[in-house]
């Protein structure tokens, strides 16, 4: 089945540590997105990649950094720059284009230890 | 940047009765999206109309869109226990490749 695959579900974070959300997808999407959501919230966007090897920044990037070696990957890094990490985690993907339907991991949640 | 917003942001009724959650939005759109969450999931699309379009229907959901109000609604008929989630519209932003997802209304189905 096609579908996008994050990992891991829960993810502690030391103060000072560097950490980072997998988000892999075989849906043969080129862009790719990351989002952030805190409680009762909707999602912001950190990063966003329209094709392999090129990234942009959302609304919320700072503390946060990304790479896009792969079509199919998509890694999120919190830093330690991110003073308040504390939040769910999404990533998603689509075919390339303005606003399309978006497909959705299941999520990570990050917390701080 | 433009945004969709719900409203209400919380929503309980009984099983079987419809349910309608309005979106507005700020600036002028290419489409919008309707898309559910379940708690501690991630979204699902459900539908998308396009800023030509008036209203659609998938199942039990209608969509409606008003260009000139900058409003949707998103209308579930004869609701069921399982159609408990979060209910987020999202509008493309002018000129980019961003999307906008407003706050969501929760909605609450009771058996």
């Amino acid at each position: 089945d096609g579908g996008i695959t994050q990992s891991p579900k829960y993810l502690f974070r030391k103060e000072g540590q560097n950490v980072t959300l997998s988000c892999e997808q075989n849906l043969n999407h080129d862009a790719m997105y990351w989002y952030r959501q805190d409680p009762g919230q909707g999602l912001r966007l950190i990063y966003y990649s329209q094709i392999v090897n090129d990234f942009q920044k959302g609304d919320i990037a700072e503390g946060y950094s990304v790479s896009r070696e792969k079509k199919e990957s998509f890694p999120l890094t919190v830093t330690s720059a991110q003073k308040n990490p504390t939040a769910f985690y999404l990533c998603a993907s689509a075919q390339q284009g303005k606003n399309q339907p978006q497909h959705f991991g299941d999520g990570t949640r990050l917390s701080i230890l | 940047s433009q945004q969709g917003e719900e409203d209400p942001q919380a929503l309980s009724i009984q099983e079987g009765e419809n349910a309608t959650m309005n979106c507005s939005y700020k600036t002028s759109i290419n489409n919008l999206q309707w898309y559910r969450q379940n708690s501690g999931r991630g979204l699902v699309h459900l539908i998308l109309i396009r800023s030509n379009e008036r209203e659609k229907h998938s199942g039990r959901l209608r969509v409606t869109l008003d260009t000139s109000k900058k409003s949707s609604s998103l209308l579930i008929t004869a609701s069921r226990a399982a159609d408990t989630a979060s209910y987020f519209c999202a509008t493309d932003s002018t000129g980019g490749f961003k999307t906008i997802f407003g706050a969501g209304t929760r909605l609450f189905v009771k058996a």
